[in-house]
């Protein structure tokens, strides 16, 4: 089942923060988080194993909360590079590292 | 390692005709998916298999679509006969299941055109 992504797009200036929210309605083994650019493959950013883990890469981090089968993105201080779609990957319990894509964020970083 | 080598990139075939699309996963790898991705439904998992066996068909679309794993090196996905409606990015890719690096690895896509 795939996951839920909140919003579907977003606009920023650079230099702003941005949230994009992912959940599940099964219990999660891990999750996953991509950035694809236009016309290119998804790039692999991070993943989370653990409940309530925290993961950072450059000025990206993110957080799983498995109680609640909820991850975070979070992007601080955009730069014009952080434009892209993201999306989350999830893998469920007992469904081997089967991974399930939700539908996306949209994110523009505008001068 | 050179990635997930996926071939063609781009095919334009006349609907009714048989695609093949195929994929080399990166070596040592053993788990591989293949996903397509259109603006209406984003990624979507197509099949999903493990060490060469087939372990989740549930997202393939229909019986015109088939996937094959002969060996931990090639994969090839079918579609026949092909509808416009099959138009999308195809993506491959593999992952080590168990290994310490778990992330999926993404190759190129191949961009199918039914006309």
């Amino acid at each position: 089942q795939q996951p839920v992504q909140s919003p579907q797009a977003v606009i920023l200036r650079e230099g702003e923060d941005a949230v994009i929210n992912c959940s599940s309605s099964k219990a999660l083994y891990s999750v996953h988080w991509y950035r694809q650019k236009h016309g290119e493959a998804p790039v692999f950013l991070m993943i989370l194993l653990k409940g309530g883990e925290q993961k950072g890469h450059e000025k990206i981090s993110a957080s799983f909360n498995e109680k609640k089968q909820q991850s975070s993105l979070y992007l601080t201080a955009s730069q014009l590079s952080y434009s892209g779609t993201y999306f989350c990957g999830t893998e469920q319990r007992n469904a081997g590292n089967m991974l399930t894509f939700g539908g996306g964020t949209r994110l523009m970083v505008k001068p | 390692d050179a990635g997930v080598i996926q071939s063609p990139r781009h095919e334009v075939t006349e609907m009714g005709q048989e695609v093949t699309l195929r994929c080399k996963p990166i070596s040592g790898h053993n788990s591989l998916f293949w996903y397509r991705q259109t603006m209406m439904r984003g990624l979507e998992l197509l099949i999903y298999f493990n060490n060469n066996v087939p372990i989740d068909d549930s997202g393939m679309p229909e019986d015109r679509f088939s996937a094959k794993m002969p060996n931990a090196s090639f994969s090839t996905l079918k579609i026949q006969p092909s509808e416009p409606r099959d138009s999308a990015v195809y993506f491959c890719a593999s992952s080590l299941r168990g290994g310490r690096v778990p992330e999926a690895f993404f190759g190129q896509g191949t961009r199918l055109t039914v006309v």
